[in-house]
Order: C-alpha cells, then structure tokens, then sequence
C-alpha cells in the first residue's frame, strides 16, 4: 500500500515564524501520525490523529500542533520555530496497528 | 515503556555477503514488530512486520526477520547483499494497545553499506 504525499517537500524559515506542513493519506486509513526525523536519529513521535480527534502525543510541546480532515487529509502546524526544529517531517497513515504505518516522502524543514 | 535499541550504527558488508542488522526491544507485552528502510532524501518504506503468528516474517527485497521472545530480539536477515541495499534501516515497535493510540517507537537506525 503507498500513497502517502506530502508537500511542501523542501521550506526554508526564520526563526520564530510559524509553518504548515500538509499530508494527504491514503482514503481508508483513519490514523494518521507525525514525526521529527533530526539529522542521524530515528523518527519522532509527534502526535496521532484518529478520525479527525488527536488520540496521542508525544513530548512536544503544545506549539506543535495539528488537524486532520475528513478527506483523509492532514496538517502539522508549528509556531514560534527555533533552530531545533530543522528537521525532516514525516507523516504517516495506517488502516490498522497491525498492518504498520506507511510514510510520505517527508518536508525537509530548515530553520534559520 | 517500550523502547527499541539497534546494535551498530554502521553495518558494512561485501556485496554477495550476508546481511544481518540487530534489533531488540523492551517492552512488558509481546510488541508489533516492523523493520522499516529509508533510502536517502527519502519517507521510510516497510520491509517487514511481525504482529502474531509465526516468528519467522518475510518481506520485501529478499529480507526477512525472527521474532525471539526470550530474547527480545527481531534481527533483520538477508542471504545476499545486494548494491541496492545500501540504505539507513530502522526497527520499530508499537502496540499491542493498552492505550487508545498505535504509537510506533523507533530504533536509531542502522546504516549499510554494501562494498562492491
């Protein structure tokens, strides 16, 4: 199953600005997840949105935020950037727990 | 709390050689358990998931994973490397739920790399 996209795929901004990164899942899969890959680490768990209502996160604080629609689409809003928050966003949908999460190609975030 | 460590940051094979990248877990319940690979620039694609059923999971590209309880191992396997598989390979873990959400824990990767 693929067809997580992604966009925009590359964004520059200045500190303190704020960023909206969109996700478009695959129709079917009602989860969708959000994570901070930093240069050399492992994917972050942002939060998960379940049917429109965030149902987890992770230890990020609340100026990392989100929405998901009911067309299967998604945002990840970011306020108040810090140079921290350069980093590859990866969005990721899932029918299921069980069948794995499948990800989008990610938005490279530079924070200047 | 579920926590994932992968031994060897960089993994170095011939071509032809086998392949094995090392994972364990921590985790109070029997996991989900996925090997995930992320070629660069980039999202992860899923090679393989262990969710119940029989230890031993095949997946894509020839790669393939057992899951050991009483090791808490999964290690990814692959008989023959091949140029193609030089990537960054992350294990993963989630569930079963005991909360309302499928959080996936990340290992901090493995990079291969296949020398000609």
């Amino acid at each position: 199953e693929t067809g997580v996209t992604q966009s925009p795929t590359h964004l520059i901004k200045t500190r303190g600005q704020q960023v909206t990164l969109r996700c478009s899942s695959q129709s079917g899969h009602n989860t969708v997840s959000w994570y901070q890959q930093a240069l050399g680490q492992g994917p972050q768990f942002i939060f998960q949105y379940y049917r429109e209502e965030e149902n987890g996160r992770g230890n990020f604080p609340p100026r990392f935020s989100g929405l998901q629609f009911p067309n299967y689409s998604s945002e990840l809003n970011v306020n108040a950037l810090e140079l921290d928050d350069s980093a590859l966003y990866l969005c990721a949908s899932s029918p299921s727990a069980a069948r794995g999460q499948y990800f989008g190609p990610g938005t490279r975030l530079t924070v200047l | 709390a579920q926590s994932v460590t992968q031994l060897g940051s960089h993994v170095s094979v011939s071509e032809g050689a086998l392949v094995l990248l090392r994972c364990n877990y921590s985790s109070s319940v029997p996991p989900y358990l996925f090997w995930y690979v992320q070629y660069p620039n980039q999202g992860l694609q899923l090679l393989l998931k262990y969710t119940t059923g029989a230890t031993l999971v095949k997946g894509i590209n020839g790669f393939e994973a057992e899951f050991k309880k009483s090791e808490t191992s999964f290690h990814l396997t692959k008989p023959s490397a091949h140029m193609s598989d030089a990537a960054e390979y992350f294990c993963a873990v989630s569930g079963p739920m005991k909360t309302s959400y499928d959080k996936v824990i990340f290992g901090p990767g493995t990079s291969l790399s296949v020398i000609p």
